[in-house]
């Protein structure tokens, strides 16, 4: 009964390579987020979608593609992966609480190498 | 960019000691929400409190929010061995948009 999972949980692979990562919620949540934390915990946000609609979108390189194909799934494509990509992605969820407060469960990561 | 930034960026202490940790922000927000992680984990909501708020409590949890200041605290009491985590404050300033702080790295030590 796992509120949020990634898959997969670790991923390697050389510079150049194309990859994704996975996303699920079974909470019922309509708003789902992709975050970048790098090897000093810095927790950056990527993504948002809200109902499958993309909402958030920073500053991030268009090699990033997050594709959302219903309100439970969110994965993340990185095209030519880089060096600098490396770092732990957290998938999240949320529910809106009241007056626009949104608490946001989060995933377990998927920590990814590029060597 | 980051807005919130919080200190200590490392805590030790007793185990059965108090624990606090600060957070400062730069702009206006909604509400401001503490996760914890635990290492090689995934960050778990804690406690939010509104712009409109000034001080929470849930369980041995105490937040404070001071608005003029920019800035909230996040105390521990009777800290615990398992209370070892990293603990993050975030701001919310957009309806969903979620701004981390650095973190604060707690060890209670048994």
């Amino acid at each position: 009964d796992t509120a949020v999972s990634q898959t997969p949980k670790y991923l390697v692979t050389q510079m150049g390579n194309d990859k994704s990562i996975k996303c699920e919620q079974n909470l019922g949540h309509d708003t789902m987020y992709w975050y970048k934390q790098d090897s000093k915990k810095f927790l950056k946000i990527m993504f948002s979608y809200n109902n499958k609609e993309l909402i958030i979108n920073e500053t991030v390189p268009n090699r990033f593609s997050p594709k959302s194909p219903d309100k439970a799934h969110l994965n993340l494509h990185i095209n030519s992966l880089e060096l600098g990509d490396s770092a732990v992605y957290f998938c999240a969820s949320s529910r809106p609480l009241a007056a626009g407060s949104y608490e946001q469960y989060f995933g377990p990561g998927t920590r990814l190498t590029v060597t | 960019s980051q807005q919130g930034e919080e200190d200590p960026q490392a805590l030790s202490i007793q185990e059965g000691e108090n624990a606090t940790m600060n957070c400062s922000y730069k702009t206006s927000i909604n509400n401001l929400q503490w996760y914890r992680q635990n290492s090689g984990r995934g960050l778990v909501h804690l406690i939010l409190i509104r712009s409109n708020e000034r001080e929470k409590h849930s369980g041995r949890l105490r937040v404070t929010l001071d608005t003029s200041k920019k800035s909230s605290s996040l105390l521990i009491t009777a800290s615990r061995a398992a209370d070892t985590a990293s603990y993050f404050c975030a701001t919310d300033n957009q309806g969903g948009k979620l701004i981390f702080g650095q973190g604060t790295e707690l060890s209670v030590k048994p």
